[in-house]
């Protein structure tokens, strides 16, 4: 069972585009993250949110908890070539828990 | 960027021999995981490991062992592998296992079962 189904599945675009990644659940999580993976590497942590509602920017990439901590989004900013890469949300259920990783999204970013 | 070495970085091998694949980490973190990486399924959690000698199943553990004699090895073994094993294996390391903590992964392994 997939508890974190992310969205799209695939996305291509234009570089200057700007961009949404979903993070959905019907499971409450205590904490999320997103990792980015570049291909022939391992995931890479990009943020960790805690609170329902936070949002926490990363230069052209804004993440935001759902109020319910049940999802999450990553919105990317005049997308450029180095954006390019597979993006994972992940999610604690508790302290001590094993993370849950998502589907991912796979972003390529046409110059 | 984490110490953390996966040996081999690629494995070609056929249905029913014994893999053993290997983690090692310079960071002295407690917790090493084992996961594995297929299209449409993100990184499933195979088994982890609390400290030396303290491992525990993961969500897909069916078909693996693990063991960590030492703080900076993990190794992951797959017994008789089978075709619906061939993936990408991730190893990572994690100093705690709060909720905010990092997880820091190797740069993994492809292994292809014939």
């Amino acid at each position: 069972t997939q508890l974190l189904e992310q969205s799209p599945q695939f996305l291509s675009i234009q570089e200057g585009e700007n961009l949404t990644v979903y993070c959905n659940s019907s499971s409450v999580f205590s904490s999320l993250q997103w990792y980015r993976q570049e291909p022939g590497e391992g995931p890479v942590l990009l943020v960790t949110v805690v609170t329902g509602g936070e949002v926490k920017k990363l230069k052209r990439l804004t993440f935001q908890f759902g109020d319910a901590r049940k999802d999450s989004s990553l919105h990317i900013t005049a997308a450029q070539p180095g954006d390019t890469g597979l993006y994972l949300c992940a999610g604690l259920k508790s302290s001590g828990d094993k993370l849950t990783f998502g589907t991912g999204t796979r972003l390529a970013v046409r110059p | 960027d984490a110490g953390i070495t996966q040996s081999p970085r690629h494995k070609v091998t056929e249905t029913g021999t014994p893999v053993t694949l290997r983690c090692h980490q310079t960071e002295n973190h407690r917790y090493m995981y084992w996961y594995r990486q297929d299209p449409g399924h993100g990184l499933r959690l195979i088994h982890y490991s609390y400290g030396v000698k303290d491992t525990d199943k993961g969500e897909v553990s069916d078909g693996y062992s693990v063991s960590r004699s030492k703080t900076e090895d993990f190794l992951l073994t797959l017994e008789s592998a089978t075709s619906s094993q061939t993936s990408v294996y991730f190893c990572a390391i994690s100093k705690l296992a709060g909720l905010t903590d990092t997880q820091y992964f190797g740069p993994g392994t492809r292994l292809t079962v014939l």
